[in-house]
């Protein structure tokens, strides 16, 4: 099994552009997770998908960030536009275990906003 | 709503050293325990898991018991290597389809 496939690895990109980060989950998994890492908050849930329908975006910070997910392999979060806070690691996860307990994460994509 | 609160890294050992990572939980009801590991570069992984009281999960010479009375799930190992040097994040689940809640990790580095 592949795993869960992000990309890119990194990106940095200047206030104001658009970022768009994406996912390929693990096939069969039903349910997706964004999750963002940076030192000062730790680990936040940003949205998750279940059979590729958004069930809590809660914890998405703002109208610049957006999430969706066409299909049952691929995931994108974007951020229009983008600023310097939202430099981070940016990491997908999925599962098949109905209670969302046992995830599997992707590498994660570290975000640089200048 | 449910919160972890993990004791503050970093934490150092030298290779062989015994380490004890705490965990405590607030939670409603009864939720699953779990502790996740990143190691660097990487995305997190489940290390090991306890769903009911006085459980003991295990795995990689790690061991944690889920302890009702005291709201904990501290990390243990008897022997660690520089290869367990990580990130460890202690979680908990509620009710069955919601969300893991994340403790704020704790580093371990493990020196030879």
């Amino acid at each position: 099994d592949a795993g869960v496939i992000q990309s890119p690895r990194h990106e940095v990109t200047e206030m104001g552009q658009e970022v768009t980060l994406r996912c390929k989950p693990i096939s069969g998994h039903n349910s997706l997770f964004w999750y963002r890492q940076t030192m000062m908050r730790g680990l936040e849930l940003l949205i998750y998908f279940n059979n590729n329908v958004p069930i809590d975006d809660s914890g998405m910070p703002e109208d610049r960030f957006s999430a969706k997910m066409p299909n049952a392999s691929f995931s994108t979060l974007k951020i229009q536009p983008s600023e310097p806070r939202d430099s981070a690691v940016y990491f997908c996860a999925s599962t098949r275990d109905t209670t969302n307990e046992k995830l599997f994460f992707g590498s994660g994509t570290q975000l640089s906003v200048l | 709503g449910n919160s972890v609160t993990q004791m503050e890294g970093p934490v150092t050992l030298s290779e062989e050293a015994f380490l004890t990572i705490n965990c405590t939980y607030t939670a409603t009801g009864y939720p699953s325990l779990f502790w996740y590991v990143q190691y660097p570069g990487e995305g997190l992984q489940l290390l090991l898991k306890a769903t009911k009281a006085d459980d003991k999960g295990s795995n990689k010479g790690f061991e944690a018991t889920y302890r009702k009375e005291t709201t904990s799930f501290h990390l243990e190992k008897g022997s660690v290597q520089v290869s367990d040097s990580a990130v460890y994040f202690c979680a908990l689940s509620g009710p069955s389809g919601s969300r893991l809640t994340f403790g704020e990790g704790t580093q371990l580095t493990v020196n030879p």
